[in-house]
């Protein structure tokens, strides 16, 4: 069974452009989470979707957006970087049921 | 969101048992206790949740105290590969339905695990 996959896995932008970032979840499951880990802040929750609708979201600026497809497929956006998104953004997802998420590999995000 | 205090690092040798202690004084009655793990370079991964009573899996075993204020996650022969940060968290879970999922995972810092050949 194919496990999150994320592309790129690395991705250098400059100040002020934009960056889409991608995620397949697992076959069936159909809740996409994104999460952005830095050193100073950890791992801080962005946003999650489900059935192509966004039902929670995190503390960050306009800027950072998503989206998610009919088949599950999710990607985010971040327009206007700035030095400080330079982080790994992770995606996860899973399926109804107590048990946990399944997170990807991410992708490694360096603005300069 | 209900917090946990862990360690901030613990060592152990290779092939010895590990307790991972994990504090959740505020947990409520509907938080499960989930524990994922992150290697190098990697995602979090799922390690092992519970709710009252203790868990195994193959990978470890989850040790939840009798208040459910506590819990430990034990690793039963620590190999070079279960050197990772090791999160405890707590979901709620119950009584989501059709909107299970619908809620985020509050990562503290995790304990750095090292193990010494």
């Amino acid at each position: 069974k194919a496990g999150v996959t994320q592309t790129p896995r690395y991705l250098i932008k400059t100040r002020g452009q934009q960056v889409t970032l991608s995620c397949s979840p697992i076959s069936g499951h159909r809740s996409v989470s994104w999460y952005q880990q830095t050193p100073g802040q950890g791992l801080q929750f962005l946003f999650e979707y489900f059935s192509e609708t966004q039902r929670n979201k995190g503390n960050f600026p306009g800027r950072f957006s998503g989206r998610q497809f009919s088949n599950s497929r999710s990607e985010m956006n971040v327009s206007t970087l700035e030095l400080g998104d330079s982080a790994l953004y992770l995606c996860a997802s899973s399926s109804a049921g107590a048990r946990g998420y399944t997170f990807g590999s991410g992708t490694r995000l360096t603005v300069v | 969101d209900a917090k946990t205090t862990q360690p901030n690092s613990m060592e152990s040798n290779e092939e010895e048992p590990v307790h991972l202690p994990c504090n959740h004084s505020t947990i409520s009655g509907t938080d499960y206790i989930h524990w994922y793990r992150q290697l190098p370079s990697q995602g979090p991964e799922y390690v092992i949740h519970g709710l009252t009573s203790n868990v195994n899996n193959r990978m470890a075993s989850l040790a939840i105290a009798e208040d459910r204020k506590s819990s430990t996650l034990i690793l039963h022969r620590a190999t070079l590969r279960d050197a990772a940060v090791y999160y405890c968290i707590l979901r709620d879970v119950m009584g989501k339905g059709t909107n299970f999922g619908n809620e985020k995972l509050t990562f503290g810092t995790g304990t750095r695990l090292t193990i010494i050949p």
